[in-house]
């Protein structure tokens, strides 16, 4: 079964830090980009940012509001993407998703077509 | 950075009624165009993907069009199972954005 698995989340002060983790099985996780996104209680969905492949470099990209504060990084010998999570502020508060993008590979059948069940954060003193 | 304007925000319908939701995006997106469903506390599923490749599994009431800039989900006969919230997404492009959603509420 093709899943992902979201842990790390947590109840943690302003200005602490976290590790998310994202265990993926069931499918060639080295071939994925693979994405972080996340949503505020009660808001939107939000992309947070990713990491490519080895293949396309395994550089990352992250939206502007994360920017210097957030990291995610891959194991690809565990199959795993992590998101580091520093200086964490109030508004960080979400459920954070990983999920798969295969299009570089795969194409568009295999973009973002796999979520993890989440992880909440809690940014509170 | 592409914004990604939904409309509408939110929308009360019927059993049985034709339901369009509008993304139109600020520059063109080609066609890295997917639309979610996401129901209270659950997470979002994919239901098309490619701006109009329907997700396998879900079920052919659901249809997407467009590209470049225009982009529209329709359900063709909304059920009782359809009352959710509709997010559009723009991949693109990074950073990636969202529409803001649809709220699909029983009338």
């Amino acid at each position: 079964e093709i899943q992902l698995v979201e842990s790390g989340g947590g109840l943690v002060q302003p200005g602490r830090s976290l590790r998310l983790s994202c265990t993926a099985s069931g499918f060639a996780f080295g071939d994925y980009l693979m994405s972080w996104f996340r949503q505020a209680p009660g808001k939107g969905l939000e992309w947070v940012g990713f990491i490519r492949s080895k293949a396309f470099g395994g550089t990352t990209e992250y939206a502007a509001s994360v920017k210097g504060r957030f990291s995610v990084s891959r194991d690809d010998s565990k199959s795993i993407a992590y998101l580091q999570v520093n200086s964490l502020k109030v508004e960080d508060t979400a459920v954070y998703y990983c999920t798969r993008d295969g299009s570089g590979s795969y194409g568009a059948l295999r973009a973002l077509d796999i979520w993890g069940q989440g992880t909440m954060v809690t940014v509170s003193s | 950075d592409i914004q990604m304007t939904q409309s509408p925000s939110a929308m009360s319908a019927s059993v049985g009624d034709r339901v369009t939701i509008t993304c139109r995006a600020s520059q063109g997106i080609s066609n890295y165009l997917a639309w979610f469903q996401q129901k209270p506390g659950k997470v979002p599923k994919r239901l098309i993907y490619a701006a109009s490749s329907l997700q396998s599994g879900v079920p052919s009431r659901f249809s997407g069009s467009g590209s470049g800039t225009e982009f529209t989900l329709t359900i063709s006969s909304l059920q009782p199972e359809d009352f959710a919230t509709y997010y559009c997404l723009q991949h693109n492009t990074y950073p990636w954005t969202f529409g803001q959603g649809t709220k699909v509420e029983i009338k």
